[in-house]
Parts: C-alpha cells; structure tokens; sequence
C-alpha cells in the first residue's frame, strides 16, 4: 500500500519564478492537504482540497494556488516567488469520511525542499 | 483562532531514562489533538490523537500522552527512551475534526544522551 508521495523532492527557484509541486495520496484517501514548513518551525497549513474543490484554506496569499485532479492527486502552485518561500511543502492526504481507525488522521508525504534564490 | 504552545525548544534526556514533552493549546472547546514526529529530512509520522473519552491514550513506539482539560494540554511521555527517538516533536490541533487543516506548534527537538 503506497503511501503518500511528492515530486520533486528538491527544487531551486529564482525570485519571480513560478512552481508547481505535485502530491499523490494515500491508496484509498480522497483529501489533499498541503502545508509550509519553513526551517526550524511547525508546518503551517496553506489548504485542502476534497471533490476538487478548496475545502478550506490557510492564511496564505493568493500567490499559492492548487488543483486537485478526478484521481485525487493534487498540485501546489506558487507564483511570483519570493525568497520567503523557501521551505520544506509537506502533503498530508486524509479520508473525510472514514468510520474506521484512520478516522481524522492526516498521513504525511516526505514533503518537496523548495530553495529560493 | 487555535494556537499550539510547545514551551520547550530544546530537550536532552539520556538514553534508558523518562521523557515528558509538553503542549498547551488555546481554544474554546475540546479540539481534537495530535503529537507527530519528524526524523531529519522526513515527513511527520503520527504517534497518537486524541479525540474524546479516556484522557490517556496510548500510541506507537511505546508513547502516550494524557489530556488535561482543566490545564489546556496535552502532555507526551514514554517511561525510557532509546535513541532512535532522537527527533523533532510537534503537538497540533485540530478544532473540527482530524480532516481539517491542522494548526502545529514549533515543536520541540529531542537530544538523547548515551
């Protein structure tokens, strides 16, 4: 059963640029969340996608944007980078509606290291 | 909004011996509560939640932590440590449910000691 994967695993960007990172979840999950962890801080949550839609979102600018695709695979883009955005994007996948033990459990993918330049 | 507070940035134990990191949240009602790990360049694991009943719960690699409503937290301990839990601890919250998104604290990092 694979778990949740991210691609790439490292990236390096110049200020203005713009990035796409990708996410496939859990086998059988159908939420994507996706959050900013910024070197020697607790991740931040930017948003979640369920149905294709943004279910909720963070306090983050409108320069962080996603999409989540039928397969519930999901991307993250940042436009107009800036060197602030340099972190570790960690992607959680969940089930909404799960009456199992997993129940309101986010897993975590090994995240994609973002460097900014 | 919620807030997670992990009071402790650093934390040395040695190896064999007890460890209790600490977590206070801020919110008006129950959340349902969390404590993660993360090892150098992974993703966060999840060793245990809570969500309602018993106020000590039991997770993976010998964890537990207990809730405390009255002090708004919730405490991890394991009674002795190894030092592959030599890692970066974070405690989050979630007010609506374990879907949504979750709000971490700054974690604590753990240094064992042989």
């Amino acid at each position: 059963d694979a778990g949740v994967t991210q691609s790439p695993t490292h990236l390096i960007k110049t200020r203005g640029q713009q990035v796409t990172l990708r996410c496939s979840p859990k086998s059988g999950h159908d939420t994507v969340s996706w959050y900013q962890q910024a070197l020697g801080q607790g991740p931040q949550f930017i948003f979640q996608y369920y149905e294709e839609e943004e279910r909720q979102r963070g306090n983050f600018p409108d320069r962080f944007s996603g999409h989540q695709f039928p397969n519930y695979s999901s991307e993250l883009n940042v436009n107009a980078l800036l060197l602030g955005d340099s972190a570790l994007y960690l992607c959680a996948s969940s089930l909404i509606f799960d009456a199992g033990p997993s129940t309101d459990t986010q897993y975590f993918g090994p995240g994609t290291r973002l460097t900014v330049l | 909004a919620q807030s997670v507070t992990q009071p402790d940035i650093h934390i040395t134990v040695s190896e064999g011996a007890s460890l209790e990191l600490r977590c206070n949240y801020s919110y008006g009602a129950t959340p349902y509560l969390f404590w993660y790990v993360q090892s150098p360049g992974q993703g966060l694991q999840l060793l245990l939640k809570y969500f309602s009943g018993d106020t000590l719960v039991q997770g993976i690699k010998g964890f537990e932590a207990e809730f405390k409503r009255s002090q708004s937290s919730f405490n991890l301990r394991k009674p002795s440590v190894h030092w592959s839990d030599a890692a970066e601890y974070f405690c989050a919250v979630a007010p609506g449910g374990g879907a949504d998104g979750l709000t971490f604290g700054k974690g604590t990092h753990l240094i064992i000691q042989p």
